[in-house]
């Protein structure tokens, strides 16, 4: 199985700040049809996940351009500008280019 | 709107089976892939499976194949998961999901005796 390895696992910032995560995955994820099938999840507490990004760099309907991945291969980003009070949460990169689909483990966007 | 919502959670015993159902709504349901997603308690996400519209093709992940049975009846709009054997390690909620896009609130599942 394809193991994503999210760093950090905790990520403290000062509302304002720019946020980064990282997704290294333990192959590519480059799918034989030549597209990335890497996304990025919300989950608020209490809530359940929402998509942000998906293939690896596009924004899902209503997310804002704050949020911003990127990556190839098997490296990949997130990157949050201008953290505001609701991307607070645990985050997850998830991939559905080699079965069975698997998620990281989360990183934590918290306050400092 | 799309609507996902789970039902038939709830508390059972070690070695017993129950059925899950996600009722689905604002969307045309046969269109769509499906899928279920779990997360025990405090824990990440887990990826269960999924199923293509005309129940041809079923995926799951390998530890769960098993126990876990994926199924839909698109006449009623309805995504089924039917796990057996069940364990302390199934406790979770569970959440259904129309190609991870949009997601259902989860239930609960406790097992326990």
């Amino acid at each position: 199985d394809v193991v994503l390895t999210q760093t950090p696992v905790a990520q403290p910032v000062t509302l304002g700040d720019q946020a980064s995560i990282s997704c290294r995955s333990s192959q590519s994820l480059v799918h034989s049809n030549g597209n990335t099938y890497l996304e990025w999840y919300l989950q608020k507490p209490g809530q359940s996940p929402q998509l942000l990004i998906y293939k690896v760099s596009n924004r899902f309907s209503g997310v804002p351009d704050r949020f911003i991945g990127s990556g190839s291969g098997s490296d990949f980003t997130l990157k949050i500008s201008r953290v505001e009070p609701e991307d607070l949460g645990v985050y997850y990169c998830f991939q559905a280019t080699h079965d069975p689909y698997t998620f990281g483990a989360g990183t934590k966007l918290e306050l400092k | 709107e799309v609507k996902l919502v789970e039902s038939g959670g709830g508390l059972v015993q070690p070695g017993r089976s129950l059925k899950l159902s996600c009722a689905a709504s604002g969307f045309s349901f046969n269109d769509y892939w499906m899928g279920w997603v779990r997360q025990a308690p405090g824990k990440g996400l887990e990826w269960i499976g999924e199923i293509n519209q005309d129940s041809s093709t079923i995926n799951y992940t390998p530890s769960l194949k098993d126990k876990f049975t994926i199924s839909r009846d698109n006449a009623q709009n309805t995504l089924y998961l039917q796990m057996s054997k069940l364990g302390s390690e199934d406790t979770a909620i569970y959440y259904c999901a129309r190609n991870l896009l949009y997601w259902g609130q989860g239930v609960m599942v406790t097992v326990s005796s």
